[in-house]
């Protein structure tokens, strides 16, 4: 069974500070992981694919990477409008195709 | 831009009632899913399905049942409510595409409390 563990399970931080966020995962086999942001009250909105340990992708101010046990959510220098919780999600191969499993969340505070 | 819409932001229904949550979604997509999301168990899975007139259980399909009748809406039917019931709810959508990983688009979600 697909596991997948974020920490801390909250964060705060002044702006301007960086940090990482935690994803630590164990999958049959990793189709592909999962960052989520979501803000309060709304759905989910996509950030990140990450399909192979080694990779990295970048938007803004984020910065995703992936080994083989777990991902990190880098943020930079954030600003208060990046407070929100972020959400990692796993998809493997075995079981069914489209089954995604996830994490509980990290919801981050950025204090001006 | 694509969306994936949910009818209902907010009800409030009683116990033993029949409720509808509707979603539809204007990509395409093949796949449909059911999510609900409470405080400390993050989302977990309910239904999905992966073509009209088809559907798979999730995690947790007790209690719940779906329809899908065309390929853009995705009913969730409580057939008699309970309180432990009470949560929100998120549908969202994907493509099949290629094979590749498989991107959910969300919609905003329905808070439901059952009374």
């Amino acid at each position: 069974e697909d596991q997948v563990t974020q920490s801390p399970e909250a964060l705060r931080l002044q702006e301007g500070e960086s940090s990482s966020l935690n994803c630590s995962y164990t999958v049959s086999g990793l189709r592909g992981l999962f960052w989520y942001r979501q803000d309060p009250g709304k759905g989910p909105e996509f950030l990140f694919t990450l399909y192979s340990a080694g990779e990295e992708k970048e938007k803004e101010r984020l910065k995703a990477t992936l080994t083989k046990k777990e991902s990190f959510l880098h943020i930079t220098a954030p600003k208060p409008e990046d407070s929100a919780t972020y959400l990692c999600a796993v998809q493997s191969f075995g079981g069914s195709n489209y089954k995604l499993t996830f994490g509980k969340g990290t919801l981050l505070t950025v204090n001006p | 831009d694509v969306k994936v819409t949910q009818s209902s932001r907010y009800l409030v229904k009683r116990t033993g009632e029949k409720v509808f949550l509707e979603c539809v979604q204007d990509m395409d997509h093949e796949n449909m899913f059911w999510y609900r999301q409470d405080p400390g168990l993050g989302l977990r899975l309910i239904y999905f399905s992966y073509d009209v007139k088809m559907k798979e259980k999730g995690d947790i399909p007790e209690g719940y049942s779906v329809s899908r009748e065309k390929k853009e809406r995705f009913s969730l039917i409580l057939e008699s409510a309970s309180t432990n019931q009470t949560s929100m709810y998120l549908c969202a959508s994907s493509s099949s595409g290629s094979g590749g990983a498989n991107v959910l688009t969300f919609g905003a979600g329905s808070r439901l409390t059952v009374l």
